[in-house]
């Protein structure tokens, strides 16, 4: 089993839709989680960090579920600019400098 | 967060040949990494730059292939070496504190192809 696993998609959805995407992670014993969004060729970009409690960022909310190891980013209102690789990271220590885990993303197009 | 800069931001380069790529931070950073994205792919961590220190490498790299220095806290570079088309990949390198609740932070890569 993969550390970190992800739908790839593609999922492609209209304007205004709203989409989910979930992440498991093999090892219980990781300690902090992350979304990032991929453009085409450019850098990974921190979308948001995720919080046992969940977290909202405007449009994005991220939740995490430590008993079944997954988190999950659920997008609402779906914009063109949203169109991009939607990246799960792990992180499986104490510090930052412990194994992180990059997912292979999950890719999402916003159609018109 | 840190403004990180990388250079070159592309390059073509013969087989056989090698490669330095830079990365400076506008602020000291205690944690610096290289990562390879082959197209398609995922993000791989090649090493961890250590100020002061030789660097860690990952399984699957060594310090041969991929030579790293990191001679203070701003700055680090990576040197593809004896490249052959299976190295053409974007390579990143990106910043963290030493807490793990910190993301790590990315600069904006360096597209690499072999001929």
């Amino acid at each position: 089993r993969k550390e970190v696993e992800q739908d790839p998609g593609p999922f492609n959805v209209p304007e205004g839709a709203t989409v989910a995407f979930n992440c498991t992670y093999s090892n219980s014993a990781s300690q902090s989680f992350f979304w990032y969004r991929q453009d085409c060729r450019k850098e990974p970009k921190l979308l948001m960090s995720v919080y046992s409690s969940g977290n909202e960022d405007g449009r994005f909310t991220a939740q995490l579920n430590r008993a079944s190891q997954y988190i999950s980013l659920l997008i609402r209102d779906s914009k063109l600019s949203d169109s991009a690789t939607y990246l799960c990271v792990v992180n499986q220590g104490e510090t930052s400098y412990d194994k992180v885990i990059f997912g292979p993303g999950t890719s999402l197009s916003v159609i018109p | 967060s840190a403004v990180i800069s990388q250079k070159p931001s592309r390059d073509i380069c013969q087989r056989g040949t090698s490669l330095t790529i830079q990365c400076q931070v506008d602020s000291q950073v205690t944690m610096m990494f290289w990562y390879r994205q082959q197209p398609g792919q995922s993000l791989t961590l090649i090493a961890t730059a250590n100020q002061g220190s030789e660097a860690t490498y990952e399984s699957g790299f060594v310090i041969d292939k991929f030579p790293i220095s990191r001679p203070n806290l701003t700055f680090s570079t990576l040197t593809v070496s004896n490249m052959s088309p299976e190295d053409s990949s974007i390579y990143l390198c990106s910043v963290a504190g030493t807490n793990s609740n910190q993301p790590q932070h990315f600069g904006d890569g360096t597209r690499l192809s072999i001929l």
